[in-house]
């Protein structure tokens, strides 16, 4: 009964390297969400996405961050050269279809982050 | 542009008195509203929702509380313990669209 995972929970990164954070949704969720947290601060939300389709994306970075959800693996958050203002906590969340969401229930489940820190 | 936001930064409470957290939002649009709980080191823990066509909730021990008229949304917890001693987020959903928009955080430290 596996929640949300997230790997690796804890990514060192210098200037100018290239940094993959990984998601795997709940079983049964179709549905992944990416949300970058600084320290003292709210999640911020960067992008949404479906198997193989972004849905959307309006707060993501328009250079160096993309995202994929593809067919068969996880969700691949890639953050290219690195800087140090992309040090923060980096949260998955998964969702079933967007229909169902409007049922009683918890509309996103998290995973417990991926800490990427940039030196 | 979207917002949402917390009255109280830091809320100190002694263990066994009810704590109320609030929050203020600005989109009028959204349906949907969350509490979140977040623990040091992991991701937010739902806790509980409520729809627009409410005005109150009940779980156990919490009670969302929204008052659309002033835009704004509350959690109460009864008996507080120290293990509700975390980070609470309160989180909305517009109606068009699915994402969450996130509060800053209220910090909960319970006093034993």
């Amino acid at each position: 009964n596996a929640g949300v995972m997230q790997n690796p929970r804890h990514l060192v990164r210098r200037r100018g390297q290239e940094a993959r954070l990984r998601c795997s949704p709940m079983k049964g969720h179709s549905h992944v969400y990416w949300y970058r947290q600084l320290p003292e601060e709210g999640l911020k939300f960067m992008v949404y996405l479906q198997k193989e389709n972004i849905i959307d994306e309006s707060g993501m970075p328009k250079e160096r961050f993309s995202a994929e959800f593809p067919k068969e693996g996880p969700s691949i958050l890639r953050i290219q050269q690195v800087v140090r203002g992309d040090s923060a906590a980096y949260f998955c969340a998964s969702s079933p279809s967007y229909k169902r969401q409007y049922a009683y229930n918890s509309p996103l489940h998290f995973g417990n982050g991926t800490r990427l820190t940039v030196t | 542009g979207e917002s949402v936001g917390l009255h109280l930064p830091t809320l100190s409470v002694q263990e066994g008195d009810n704590s109320i957290i609030n929050c203020a939002y600005s989109n009028s649009a959204s349906d949907y509203f969350i509490w979140y709980k977040q623990e040091s080191g992991k991701g937010p823990q739902f806790i509980i929702d409520i729809r627009s066509n409410m005005d109150k909730r009940q779980g156990q021990r919490v009670t969302v509380l929204l008052n659309k008229t002033v835009k704004h949304l509350s959690l109460q917890i009864a008996a507080t313990q120290p293990g509700d001693s975390a980070v609470y987020f309160c989180a909305e959903r517009p109606y068009v669209g699915n994402k969450l928009v996130f509060g800053a955080g209220t910090i909960l430290r319970v006093k034993s």
